[in-house]
């Protein structure tokens, strides 16, 4: 089946250091890939996006690559802020009749000043 | 920007009530979906909506839930006879095709 696997958390860094956060995925076909970030008692924020292999998605300084030789979309971004700080959630859709959106467990980021 | 919104955002019931979500999509939107978090866990996939009908849904989707989309605008989820383990986020999500979907803020039901 499709499934997701990010790595677990939380995470710790100090300000300015560099983020990577793993996902890989189990999917039959060709799936999109997607970060979904949620800040403290918000919902979930579409981040980036990747709809095909080799494909970069990026924003706010964030980005990842669809690597389907890996089956991997890690989430990577060269200086972090306090205010990245927030649950991380890689995620795939795959049309299996109701395009359905497969989310990893979350990866909690704190990021310290 | 076009979002998608929730109502109501807390809900406290009592075991056995009958709650409705309610959910505006974005307006171009086609598709509708539901999804769920129970406190500390994953986001879970309930089911998706498309031309009236619903097109998938997971095993959590039993037949306490439904969904209906009542009039151009709303999108609704109803839980008939709540359980205690029905207490998570309800988010609502919608897409203008087929993979990008946008999410609410979500409502938090406390069932007690």
């Amino acid at each position: 089946g499709n499934s997701v696997t990010q790595m677990e958390g939380p995470v710790t860094l100090s300000e300015e250091a560099f983020l990577t956060i793993n996902c890989t995925y189990t999917a039959t076909g060709y799936p999109s890939l997607f970060w979904y970030v949620q800040y403290p008692g918000e919902g979930l924020q579409l981040l980036l996006k990747a709809t095909k292999a080799d494909d970069k998605g990026s924003n706010k300084g964030f980005e990842a690559t669809y690597r389907k030789e890996t089956t991997s979309f890690h989430l990577e971004k060269g200086s972090v802020q306090v205010s990245d700080s927030a649950v991380y959630f890689c995620a795939l859709t795959r049309n299996t009749g109701g395009f359905k959106t497969i989310f990893g467990a979350g990866t909690r980021l704190f990021v310290k000043a | 920007e076009p979002e998608v919104t929730q109502t109501p955002s807390h809900q406290v019931t009592q075991m056995g009530q009958e709650v409705i979500l309610r959910c505006v999509p974005i307006s171009n939107h086609l598709y509708f979906y539901w999804y769920r978090q129970i406190l500390g866990q994953k986001v879970e996939f309930l089911v998706s909506f498309y031309n009236n009908e619903i097109s998938e849904k997971s095993e959590i989707f039993d037949d306490q839930f439904s969904v209906e989309r009542p009039d151009g605008s709303n999108f609704t989820l109803k839980i008939r006879s709540t359980k205690l383990e029905d207490s998570a986020m309800y988010f609502c999500a919608s897409s203008e095709r087929m993979e990008t979907q946008y999410f609410g803020p979500g409502t938090r039901l406390l069932v007690l």
